[in-house]
């Protein structure tokens, strides 16, 4: 089980808003900013939003992010074929002195 | 061009060690803390281990998962990383990537890794 709990999957048709929810705890979100990485298959993980809400250059503005308390959540707007794949947050874990994942969330486009 | 590029993953019995590498380019490597996570079959991201840069004194930490067992280290005179795995149980069988930090002044990681390799297979089997 990982220490942070996101859905195990998400969906949503082409144009419409998806948003993936990550639930951790005091001693990770609440205190820390999440990281969210984009992973597509044979392919090494994407940064796609760092300190909860900031998109590395070249990321899309579909792509959003916020916390609140101990949870946090990816929006993706506009949703495309292409954002077919695999969604992990992540955040230091004061506890553990260490990375924490979630378990991830796969998101289909129907 | 920042890359990273992972090696030594290979086939290994239980109980042996294996030495994996992870050569870098295009970026002054001293200033960075560096990560290894790996992805088991069938699961999700694994943060494994990471050292930070040579300013903060290239401090380690471990996932209790592998604390004990495997070793992270750095060169910086060779931009390598290195994580030095011993008594391997067929649960460490992952493909195991090497990432960077996206800031240099990151001491918690807390900007994530922007930088990525490849990854290299392990697989831990009699």
């Amino acid at each position: 089980q990982s220490v942070l709990t996101q859905p195990p999957s998400a969906s949503g048709t082409p144009g419409q808003r998806v948003t993936i929810s990550c639930s951790g705890s005091s001693s990770n979100i609440g205190e820390n900013t999440v990281n969210w990485y984009q992973v597509f298959p044979l392919t090494a993980p994407k940064l796609l939003l760092y300190s909860s809400d900031q998109r590395p250059s070249g990321v899309p503005d579909r792509f959003s992010g916020s916390k609140s308390g101990t949870s946090a959540s990816l929006a993706i707007s506009g949703l495309q074929s292409e954002d077919e794949g695999d969604y992990y947050c992540e955040a230091w874990d004061d506890s553990q002195s260490g990375l924490v994942f979630g378990g991830g969330t796969k998101l289909t486009v129907l | 061009e920042v890359q990273l590029v992972e090696s030594g993953g290979g086939l290994v019995q239980p109980g042996r060690s294996l030495r994996l590498s992870c050569t870098t380019s295009g970026f002054t490597f001293a200033d960075y803390g560096l990560t290894w996570v790996r992805r088991a079959p069938g699961r999700g991201l694994e943060w494994v281990s990471f050292i930070r840069s040579t300013d903060y004194g290239k401090t380690t930490g471990y996932a209790a998962s592998v604390k004990g067992r495997f070793t992270i280290s750095r060169d910086d005179s060779k931009s390598t990383v290195y994580l030095q795995m011993n008594s391997l149980k067929t649960e460490d069988t992952a493909l195991y990537y090497c990432a960077r930090a996206k800031s240099n002044l990151d001491y918690h990681f807390s900007y994530g890794m922007d930088v990525w390799g490849q990854g290299t297979t392990v697989t831990v089997s009699s």
